[in-house]
This record gives structure tokens, sequence and C-alpha cells, in this order.
């Protein structure tokens, strides 16, 4: 059961516009979430979180919406450049004493086009 | 120092042999974690250490041993693998504290493991 979910395996689009990659979630417990990036054969790097408290987090050109009635979240990257071209990981933290789990979702694949 | 290392980054064993994959951090980091990671799918957790002692074990199959000798330090001892375990293996690493933790964890470049 995927707890955490990322309907769409790729995502295509042009350079200079905007990205918005969306993940979904069934687990009213999760108290963060987070996005990695990942390059092939490279480890996923951190990228932009936000406290389930919130509703938006941004950072330079990467904006998180959080909507916790529709168990709903989206990433935003405006502009886009070509070196943004990875696979891009939903993940949401459950949060058990002093362990921190983090529950992934199988990745959106975004290609920049120049 | 921001970084977390593993070492080797690549590895090919046979089903006999039996290797050990080593991970280091120096931010002060008192969780570290290893993961499995098989091409077009997402990490998957299989030990989390807390303040160097076990604190979640996945169902790993026994033919994999971690070990956390200090803080910095994490180990992955593998014996007679076979080979579907052939994957990036990646260690990572997060403060532990409650409170304005946000839990993001830095992970290594992974180590790419092909048992023959």
């Amino acid at each position: 059961d995927q707890q955490v979910k990322q309907n769409s395996p790729s995502l295509s689009v042009q350079e200079g516009r905007i990205s918005i990659l969306n993940c979904d979630y069934t687990n009213s417990m999760f108290d963060y979430f987070l996005w990695y990036k990942k390059y092939p054969a490279e480890g996923p790097t951190f990228l932009i979180s936000i406290s389930s408290i919130k509703d938006k987090n941004e950072d330079g050109r990467f904006t998180v919406f959080l909507n916790k009635s529709a168990k709903h979240l989206s990433l935003h990257i405006v502009p886009s450049q070509p070196g943004d071209s990875a696979v891009y990981f939903c993940a949401a933290r459950v949060n058990a004493g002093n362990n921190r789990k983090l529950i992934w979702g199988l990745g959106t694949s975004l290609a920049v086009n120049p | 120092d921001t970084e977390v290392t593993q070492t080797p980054k690549h590895l090919v064993m046979g089903m006999t042999n039996k290797k050990s994959l080593k991970c280091e951090q120096h931010m002060g980091h008192r969780a570290m974690y290893w993961y499995k990671q098989k091409a077009k799918k997402p990490p998957e957790l299989m030990f989390v250490y807390s303040y160097e002692k076990l604190s979640i074990n996945e169902s790993v199959p026994s033919r994999f041993s971690p070990e956390c000798p200090n803080s910095s330090l994490l180990n992955l001892h593998l014996h007679a693998l076979q080979p579907e375990d052939s994957a990036l293996y990646l260690c990572a690493s997060s403060q532990v504290a409650a409170g304005t933790s946000y839990g993001e964890q830095f992970f290594g470049p992974g180590t790419r493991l092909t048992v023959l």
C-alpha cells in the first residue's frame, strides 16, 4: 500500500517555464514532507521541506505547497533549467520518538528541454 | 563538512565472498541509515542507527550485518549475497533531536554493488 504517491512517472517541460511535480499521501501522521532530487548513479540530494503546519515554503526557484485537507503537496520550479533534469522524490516523515523514518514516493523523472 | 562519504564506489563480489561497505560523516549527526536502491525505484530503508544503537531493522536478511563503531562511522558487512542483492547501497545521516529538526537526511553517493 503506497502511502506516498507520485502519480506522474515523468514530466517534460521547456526551459524557462514552470515545472510542477505532484505528490499525494494517505497518512495523517506525517509531520514533515521533503523533496529530494536524484541524478543517475548518485545519492539523493535534499531540496526543500515543509512542515505539516505550514502551507508554503519557498527557497529560490523552488516552492513547495501543502494542501493538508486534500493530502496533496506540489513542488514548483520556476524558471526551469536544463540542469534541473533529474528524478524528484517526494518523501514524508513519520516521527516516532528518536526514530525518523521517511516514506518515499516512486519518483517523477523531470526533463527540462533547452 | 556537510558530506557523507562512502567507500568503495563500486564493488563486484561472488556469492561466497565477505565484504564490507563503509560510510562516514562529520556533521555531528547521531542518526545514520542504510538504504538499498534499485534502478527506477525509490530508496528502500534497511537499517537505522540512533546514537550508535540499532533502532530500525526493516526485516533485512541476515546476510546483511550493520555495525556502527562510533558516531561518525557506519559499516555494512556482506556475506553470502545473492545476485538479486545487486543494487546501489546508500548511506545517509540526519540530526536526531526533536523540536526544530527538519529530519532531512543527507545521502552519500552510494556504493554500486554487483553480485555475480
